[in-house]
């Protein structure tokens, strides 16, 4: 079955150090997206990816990292740097970034700085 | 400034009850637009989007979304809700930078609860 696999589903991390949170996709998607999730903020973008080997800062990039050196993979570092990282963490993927296209979602990653 | 609202934080209704979700959004030109159901711990599912053509769009588990452009509204209706519906739900448009294809905004989502 095709879709997007997150992983871990729970993370926990001490103060000061990063931490990698994985997103993996085989739909052959060219964009990939990572968005933060707050009790009644909704969704907002830290970073996205609409092709290989490039990527864009999105509204709060700051303090996280990514890398999207193979297609069907985009991960993300928490840094320490990330002042309050205790979140809901939501891959995503759509077809390419012409924004047309609906985007697919992982099931999430649950991160708590400890 | 966001492009798309959602004005109820929270809706509750009774089981068999119809619903209606409101989104409103603030483009020029007409908008694709989505709606995502999110159940608790869990990634996003889309159940329905609007590119053009009809303005009544057809979704999965028997939702509905109607587009009008004289109120830029965007909600979502459903005639008989079932206790599965209790979740969150998203409505979703192009990012308000315009040039950044591919970026969606989201609402800030609204919770249904359900009532036995």
């Amino acid at each position: 079955d095709g879709g997007i696999t997150q992983s871990p589903k729970y993370l926990f991390r001490k103060e000061g150090q990063n931490v990698t949170l994985s997103c993996e996709q085989n739909l052959n998607h060219d964009a990939m997206y990572w968005y933060r999730q707050d009790p009644g903020q909704g969704l907002r973008l830290i970073y996205y990816s609409q092709i290989v080997n490039d990527f864009q800062k999105g509204d709060i990039a700051e303090g996280y990292s990514v890398s999207r050196e193979k297609k069907e993979s985009f991960p993300l570092t928490v840094t320490s740097a990330q002042k309050n990282p205790t979140a809901f963490y939501l891959c995503a993927s759509s077809i390419d970034g012409s924004g047309a296209g609906e985007q697919f979602f992982g099931p999430g990653t649950r991160l708590t700085v400890l | 400034a966001q492009s798309v609202t959602q004005p109820d934080i929270h809706i509750t209704v009774s089981e068999g009850a119809s619903l209606e979700l409101r989104c409103n959004y603030s483009y020029g030109a007409t908008p694709y637009l989505f709606w995502y159901v999110q159940s608790p711990g869990q990634g996003l599912q889309l159940l329905l989007k609007y590119f053009s053509g009809d303005t009544l769009v057809q979704g999965i588990k028997g939702f509905e979304a109607e587009f009008k452009r004289s109120q830029s509204s965007f909600n979502l209706r459903k005639p008989s809700v079932h206790w599965s519906d209790a979740a969150e739900y998203f409505c979703a448009g192009p990012d308000a930078g315009g040039t950044s294809y591919g970026k969606l905004t989201f609402g800030q989502g609204t919770i249904l609860t359900v009532h036995p």
